[in-house]
This record gives structure tokens, sequence and C-alpha cells, in this order.
């Protein structure tokens, strides 16, 4: 079956821009996560959804990320005056029933951003 | 901040060899994953031991979790060029967020 579907797969935006991340979870899988990766670095977590609603963003770094999932399925991450260091791979990924029920994450293969 | 931490932080075998690698956390915990990310690729879970679990096998693979040490190990029996990759160590301390390890980088060298 289709597993996370993100796009776009690269992203170069210039400094100050505006950027939306997508991602479309597996069907059916209640919980939603971000994360971001720098070369040579494990994943940070940024944000996780169960639902359509926001249970943990205590990972965002500062107001200008922000991420939606209005309807309970497909997923936007929006980052603001983009800045050189928010250059990094963000991952997505989505479980059936979230943590703490013991449901391993099915991740997406993440969108490259690069702020020149 | 980073829950688990892996070492080593590269590991360099032949073909044929056992791969052995080390996670250790600080907090307790609900569960503990392995995960494996191909250079370029999203990452893939491997296997999920509960806190309350010792031992889990997986086709090659076997992990271990002691938690009065806080550590956890994966090894890799009878490697094949194709393990070469990063492994995570990740675990759930409850609260929804799984907090990921800087990883061990494999190479298996055939």
């Amino acid at each position: 079956g289709a597993g996370v579907s993100q796009t776009p797969s690269n992203k170069v935006t210039e400094k100050g821009k505006y950027v939306e991340l997508r991602c479309d979870p597996i069907s059916g899988h209640t919980a939603l996560y971000w994360y971001r990766q720098s070369l040579g670095q494990g994943p940070e977590f940024l944000i996780y959804f169960q639902g359509t609603g926001a249970a943990d963003d205590s990972g965002l770094p500062n107001d200008r990320f922000f991420a939606v999932r209005p309807e309970g399925s497909v997923s936007t991450l929006k980052i603001q005056r983009t800045e050189r260091g928010d250059s990094a791979v963000y991952l997505c990924a989505s479980s059936l029933m979230g943590q703490g029920y013991n449901s391993p994450l099915h991740f997406g293969n993440g969108t490259r951003l690069t702020v020149t | 901040s980073q829950q688990g931490e892996e070492d080593p932080q590269a590991l360099s075998i032949q073909e044929g060899e056992n791969a052995t690698m080390n996670c250790s956390y600080k907090t307790s915990i609900n569960n503990l994953q392995w995960y494996r990310q191909n250079s370029g690729r999203g990452l893939v879970h491997l296997i999920l031991i509960r806190s309350n679990e010792r031992e889990k096998h997986s086709g090659r693979l076997r992990v271990t979790l002691d938690t009065s040490k806080k550590s956890s190990s994966l090894l890799i029996t009878a490697s094949r060029a194709a393990d070469t990759a990063s492994y995570f160590c990740a675990t759930d301390r409850g609260g929804g967020k799984l907090i990921f390890g800087q990883g061990t980088e494999l190479s298996v060298k055939p």
C-alpha cells in the first residue's frame, strides 16, 4: 500500500521567504509527527498530532514555525521568514495509534529545505 | 534534547561478521525502538521492545533491554553489504513524542 508521502522532495528558498511543506500520512493513521534532521544527526522532534489537534508542539523552535492538520489527515508545516539555519531535511511520520500504544512510526522520505 | 545516545558513532565490519550497537538513555520509558536509515531516505522501523521485555528477535536482529542500566543493544548477525546504513534508537517516555539518538553509522564491506 501507499506509504507516507512528502512534497516537495526538495525546496530551495531565499532567506526571509515563507515555505510550506506537505505530508500525506498512511490512510487511517491517527497520529502524525514532524521531525527535523541535520546532516549527521538524529531526527529532532518538532510536533505531534493526534487527530486534528497538536498533542505536543514543544519541539517547534520558535513562533516562525507552525503546523496544521485540519481534517486529521494531511498536514502542512509552515515556516515564516526563513533563516539559513532552517536548512535541514524535514521528516514526516505517521502511526496507527500514536505513542503510548506501542505503535511504530512510518516515515516519508523527507523534504530537503535549503535556505540561501 | 536527545534522549538516546548510541555508541559507537561509526562501525566498520566485514560481511559475515556480527555488528553490535548500543544505546543509553536517561529517563524511564514505555518502550524503545530501533530504526534504520539509508542515505537520503526516511527511517524504517526495525523492532520495538517494551519496558517489561528483556530480549526480542526479528530475523537476523536481536535487541536487548536493561532498564536497570537504562541501556539497549542491537545485534545484527551475519551482516551483509546491504545492511550498510545508519541505525537509530528512539525512546517513548509516554505523552506522545518519540525521541531519537544521534545514530550509529554502520559500514559492511563485501
